[in-house]
């Protein structure tokens, strides 16, 4: 069975640094993929980065990358110069045989 | 906007009543998934479906079912309702369920009172 595991329930950073969220995941399948998606107050679930098992670059979309280390089984996603909206839960999933498997989620909140 | 629709976004009903939610995936996909996120349980996956068919069933009490129709939008129907179904109900699609993004609704929010 796949899991997810998100340590920090919370996290705070100025605006303008840069913020790394930990996700580590443990699965017995040899081919997987790696999600991140951002929830705000207001509830929808937005997607933020993909990374693939097989992948051998690092994702980046943006200001978000994500740090794949395949052998520590982690894929931390890095924020980028962060802003005031980017204050929002963010849950790292896998998706396992047909579904995605979440974590419980790290509440991040950017200050002036 | 992710192109899932959801309908409705709110929903107030009492103990022991019928509700339907409504998805419609975005345009292309033929793979939709229904989530519950409450506070206790954090995101669970219920149930897939894949162009009409059931593909996976997750965490999906027998009080719950669901459907995907030919025109491929999907209703999740939920029966008897207690006040621990009280969640935010999220659907999702990609184009096949094998895929480097799933996209996912607004959600709709559930209050058994």
């Amino acid at each position: 069975a796949q899991k997810i595991t998100q340590t920090q329930p919370g996290m705070f950073v100025q605006e303008k640094e840069a913020v790394t969220l930990d996700c580590t995941y443990d699965t017995s399948d040899p081919s997987y993929g790696l999600f991140w998606y951002k929830q705000p107050s207001s509830g929808e679930m937005i997607f933020l980065i993909y990374q693939g098992s097989y992948d051998q670059q690092n994702a980046t979309e943006g200001r978000y990358s994500l740090n794949f280390q395949k052998a520590r089984k982690s894929a931390n996603l890095v924020i980028s110069a962060s802003q005031l909206g980017d204050s929002a839960m963010y849950f790292c999933a896998m998706r396992g045989f047909q579904k995605l498997v979440f974590g419980t989620g790290t509440r991040l909140l950017v200050s002036p | 906007d992710s192109g899932v629709t959801q309908t409705p976004k709110h929903l107030i009903t009492a103990t022991g009543q019928r509700v339907t939610l409504r998805c419609s995936p975005r345009s292309g996909d033929l793979s939709v998934y229904w989530y519950q996120q409450s506070l206790d349980q954090g995101l669970q996956f219920l149930i897939q479906y894949y162009n009409g068919e059931e593909r996976a069933k997750g965490n999906i009490l027998e009080r719950f079912s669901a459907q995907q129709f030919p025109d491929l939008h999907s209703e999740l129907n939920l029966s008897s309702l207690e006040l621990g179904d009280s969640a935010l109900y999220f659907c999702a699609s990609s184009a096949t369920g094998r895929d480097t993004e799933a996209f996912f609704g607004q959600g709709t929010r559930l209050t058994v009172v």
